[in-house]
């Protein structure tokens, strides 16, 4: 079956430690996107990259670093310098042309909780 | 400023009975997505809008789209306590790629 695949589902740090959440997709696809929610909030997006070796900087990328080595992964860290880091990770993985937008799929998320 | 902005954001509503949320966004937009999201699980992929007038339908939930008014809505028909979740709306701005601007959600719980 072709999909996204986020580990883990649930995941406790404590403070000053960093963290890498995982993201994987066989889909395929060329762009791929890290989103972060707050309780009772819309989703806010990170960092997204469009290609391999290449990413860019989205809303609220401040405290978290990624990398894109390879198609089918994009590991999101998040370090110690983000504030409030507790939240609901999404991963989410779509075609793309550059400038045509495509449906992006999304994985099933990872709950950070940091004490 | 990009904005999406989603109202009500909390909903109530008895099975049987029909409601509409609304969806308003700041600037010109090449696409807009609903989304439904369950309790704790992620984002499922209802309805995508194209153009102008464009309506979708799926059981008991229509969306449409004007673009001129930058004003999308999602209508639900003799609700079901299944509707019940959170819908976001979400907008690709033109020359923006794919990046989404995602509304606040509108959590919607639908009582017996």
């Amino acid at each position: 079956d072709g999909g996204i695949t986020q580990s883990p589902k649930y995941l406790f740090r404590k403070e000053g430690q960093n963290v890498t959440l995982s993201c994987e997709q066989n889909l395929n696809h060329d762009a791929m996107y890290w989103y972060r929610q707050d309780p009772g909030q819309g989703l806010r997006l990170i960092y997204y990259s469009q290609i391999v070796n290449d990413f860019q900087k989205g809303d609220i990328a401040e405290g978290y670093s990624v990398s894109r080595e390879k198609k089918e992964s994009f590991p999101l860290t998040v370090t110690s310098a983000q504030k409030n880091p507790t939240a609901f990770y999404l991963c989410a993985s779509s075609k793309s042309t550059g400038t045509v937008s495509y449906e992006q799929y999304f994985g099933p998320g990872t709950r950070l909780t940091v004490t | 400023e990009l904005k999406v902005e989603q109202n009500p954001l909390f909903l109530s509503m008895q099975e049987g009975k029909n409601y509409t949320i609304y969806c308003n966004y700041s600037t010109t937009s090449d696409r807009l997505y609903w989304y439904r999201q369950d309790p704790g699980k992620s984002l499922e992929s209802l309805f995508v809008l194209l153009s102008n007038g464009a309506v979708k339908q799926e059981g008991r939930l229509m969306a449409s789209l004007d673009t001129k008014a930058r004003l999308s809505t999602l209508h639900i028909t003799a609700a079901v306590h299944d509707l019940s979740a959170t819908y976001f709306c979400a907008v690709v701005y033109t020359g923006t790629a794919s990046k989404l601007t995602f509304g606040t959600g509108t959590r919607l719980q639908v009582t017996l």
